[in-house]
């Protein structure tokens, strides 16, 4: 079974200020590596992505996620935040198919 | 193209009642995965559909339960409705089930259990 940990619940943050949301995962296997974001009242949108290949992963809005394997992490980046980016964040892993396994979120408050 | 849809948007129940939750998917896609978000935490699985077979169930009770139907729609039963199961009930659809495929989520369905 696979288990995600997002260590921290609120990550508050000014604007045009750097920001990194950590997330651990367990796996037994191997396991794709996936960041969404959830604004208010809203369903999941994809940030981006990691299957293969080169650790770093570039998404939509200016975020990026590195996978380190031997941490068993996947912690996502943004090197400027805007106002817009306030909204929750979820890593999730899937390994054998699609079904999603899910942290339990980050609140990422920016404020001006 | 339309994305996932989900009716309805907000539900009212009382407890002991019974709520039918519905989701179309993108066109083409043939798998649709439904997950429970309790306010506060992240969402759990509850079940998969692809080709109108369950792939998949998570960890909760026979009270839940879900179809697909031929055009791939599905729908998400639970009886006897408990006030633990107020939550955001989302859809997800994808192509297939293949590892690593994206899932596509449709905003949600709000349940409040009184």
């Amino acid at each position: 079974a696979q288990s995600v940990t997002q260590l921290d619940s609120q990550v508050p943050v000014f604007e045009e200020a750097p920001v990194e949301l950590r997330c651990n995962y367990s796996s037994s296997v191997s396991v794709y590596l996936f960041w969404y974001v959830q604004y208010p009242n809203q369903g999941l949108q994809l940030l981006l992505k990691y299957l293969s290949g080169s650790t770093l992963v570039k998404g939509i809005n200016g975020f990026e996620a590195e996978f380190n394997k031997s941490q068993t992490s996947f912690h996502l980046r943004k090197p400027s935040v805007h106002i817009s980016d306030t909204a929750e964040y979820f890593c999730a892993v899937s390994a054998r198919g699609n079904k999603l396994v899910f942290g339990a979120g980050t609140i990422l408050r920016v404020k001006s | 193209d339309a994305g996932v849809t989900q009716s309805p948007t907000h539900l009212i129940k009382t407890r002991g009642q019974h709520v039918t939750l519905r989701c179309s998917p993108i066109s083409g896609h043939k798998s649709v995965s439904w997950y429970q978000q309790v306010l506060g935490q992240g969402p759990q699985f509850i079940f998969q559909y692809y080709e109108k077979e369950e792939r998949g169930r998570g960890n909760f009770p026979d009270r839940f339960s879900a179809r697909q139907f031929p055009n791939y729609s599905s729908e998400l039963n639970v009886n006897a409705l408990l006030l633990g199961d107020s939550a955001l009930y989302l859809c997800a659809s994808s192509l297939g089930l293949a590892g690593g495929e994206e899932q596509f989520f449709g905003p949600g369905t709000r349940l409040t259990v009184l």
